[in-house]
């Protein structure tokens, strides 16, 4: 089954930088496109950035460009996240998600947007 | 940016009783491609987000079929046809038209 675990989260001081990870299992890894959405505490879902299967395309949102870059590994099955010039209101629980078709589908079946398993997150607290 | 725009906040529901959960968009979903955008999740307590319906109308794999969508364009509804007291937990709409995803502010379900 779909296991994703997020890792990485922790204290971290405004300014400074701080790299998320998600091990991905359960599907093949490199033929499915990957975000990372964010929940700070107490509040609502907001996305953060998304790659595609073969890392070649990413997309961020407006509050984290410049600062954020999402990327891949996928000989080790690895999504990422570094963040730098990190802020208070960058705190929040990251998730990882998965698109819900591969690549392979989506040239069959169409283009496919929705997130469709999601991991536990980690918990990132930007404070002094 | 696509707004998202969620009626009401928080419901209090009778179990077995109908709930339902609007959701707006500021632009239209429809794309180019003949698809709607539009996703129903539900976050339980404590959990991540779940995908319960995808394009509008379709259930996700293991879905209970008391889970319905439906709507077009810029307006959307999530309905549970008989609320049971496993589905409490905050219900976000999300659209995806555009390479930008955005949420609803989420619906709070409670069992009364």
């Amino acid at each position: 089954q779909v296991q994703l675990v997020e890792s990485g989260g922790g204290v971290v001081q405004p300014g400074r930088s701080l790299r998320l990870s998600c091990a991905a299992s359960g599907f093949t890894f490199s033929s499915y496109g990957m975000h990372w959405v964010r929940q700070a505490p107490g509040k609502g879902l907001e996305w953060v950035a998304v790659i595609s299967y073969d890392g070649s395309n990413k997309y961020y949102a407006d509050s984290v460009k410049g600062r954020f870059t999402i990327s891949r590994d996928n000989s080790k099955n690895t999504l990422y996240l570094q963040m730098n010039s990190l802020r208070a209101e960058d705190t929040a629980v990251y998730y990882c998600a998965k698109v819900g078709k591969s690549v392979e589908q989506q040239l069959v079946q169409g283009p496919d947007r929705r997130l469709d398993y999601w991991g536990q997150g980690t918990l990132v607290t930007v404070s002094s | 940016d696509i707004v998202m725009t969620q009626t009401p906040l928080s419901l209090s529901v009778t179990p077995g009783q109908p709930a339902s959960i609007s959701c707006k968009s500021s632009q239209s979903l429809l794309h180019s491609d003949g698809k709607t955008y539009l996703y129903w999740y539900l976050q339980k307590p404590g959990q991540p987000p779940q995908l319960l319906i995808y394009e509008v109308s379709n259930r996700f794999s293991g879905v209970p079929d008391r889970f319905s969508g439906s709507g077009s364009g810029t307006d959307f509804t999530l309905k549970i046809s008989r609320v049971e007291a496993e589905d409490v937990g905050v219900y976000y709409c999300m659209q995806s038209i555009q390479l930008s995803w955005t949420f609803g502010q989420g619906t709070k379900v409670e069992i009364k």
